[in-house]
């Protein structure tokens, strides 16, 4: 059974960073392209970040580039996702999910742990 | 970036029911590769979301087949049949075929 498990969410306050940490576990982990997927309290979905099975390409859209890095250790089956210059607008639940490259798309998320930028 | 519209926002109906909830989008999703990435999640209360069809017509491992997608181009259509009770919560749909992949702004199925 796939399983992601996030964790490192908490309150920040605006401009400091944090770290997010996903747990995988039930497939290959270096197998699979992952990525992290956001939603802003009420709010839809967004893409935040993918990194392909070595790590050596990653992708982001433009609200975060440059601000966050989507990393992984496949000896671990660990994906991480390091948050820096945070803004009120990046409060949301983060998702960790796997992403089925052949499909282009999220084929198993976590459960999803929240952030919340505030003074 | 694609923009991606989903129409209703609220879906009201009746256990037993049929819906059908579209997406659209700001360009053709068909990629170079000749492939169509759409896809379909549900996000039942309190859940993450669970991915239902892949590739505009294709059900996921497990997914009843109550559930069915269609469409080309630009415009797509999820239809559910039967409507079950765990059937209830925001349908999302997903292009992947332009970088930054986009989500819909969701439907919200609801008993009338």
């Amino acid at each position: 059974e796939v399983q992601l498990v996030e964790s490192g969410g908490g309150l920040v306050q605006p401009g400091r960073s944090l770290k997010l940490s996903c747990a995988a576990s039930g497939f290959t982990f270096s197998n699979y392209y992952m990525a992290w997927v956001r939603q802003a309290p009420k709010k839809g979905l967004e893409w935040v970040a993918t990194i392909s099975t070595s790590g050596s390409r990653t992708y982001y859209p433009d609200s975060v580039k440059g601000r966050f890095t989507i990393s992984r250790d496949n000896a671990k089956s660990s994906l991480y996702l390091q948050m820096n210059s945070l803004k009120s607008e990046d409060t949301a639940t983060y998702y960790c999910a796997r992403q089925e490259e052949q499909l282009r798309t999220f084929d198993y998320w976590g459960q999803g742990v929240m952030v919340t930028v505030s003074s | 970036d694609v923009l991606m519209t989903q129409t209703p926002v609220s879906l009201p109906v009746s256990l037993g029911g049929q819906v059908s909830i579209s997406c659209r989008s700001s360009q053709s999703l068909v990629h170079s590769d000749g492939n169509t990435y759409l896809h379909w999640y549900l996000q039942k209360p309190g859940q993450s979301p669970q991915l239902l069809i892949y590739r505009v017509s294709n059900r996921f491992s497990g997914v009843p087949d109550r559930f069915s997608g269609s469409g080309s181009g630009t415009d797509f259509t999820l239809k559910i049949s039967r409507v079950e009770p765990e059937d209830l919560g925001v349908y999302y749909c997903l292009q992947s075929t332009h970088f930054p992949w986009t989500f819909g702004g969701g439907t919200k199925l609801e008993l009338k």
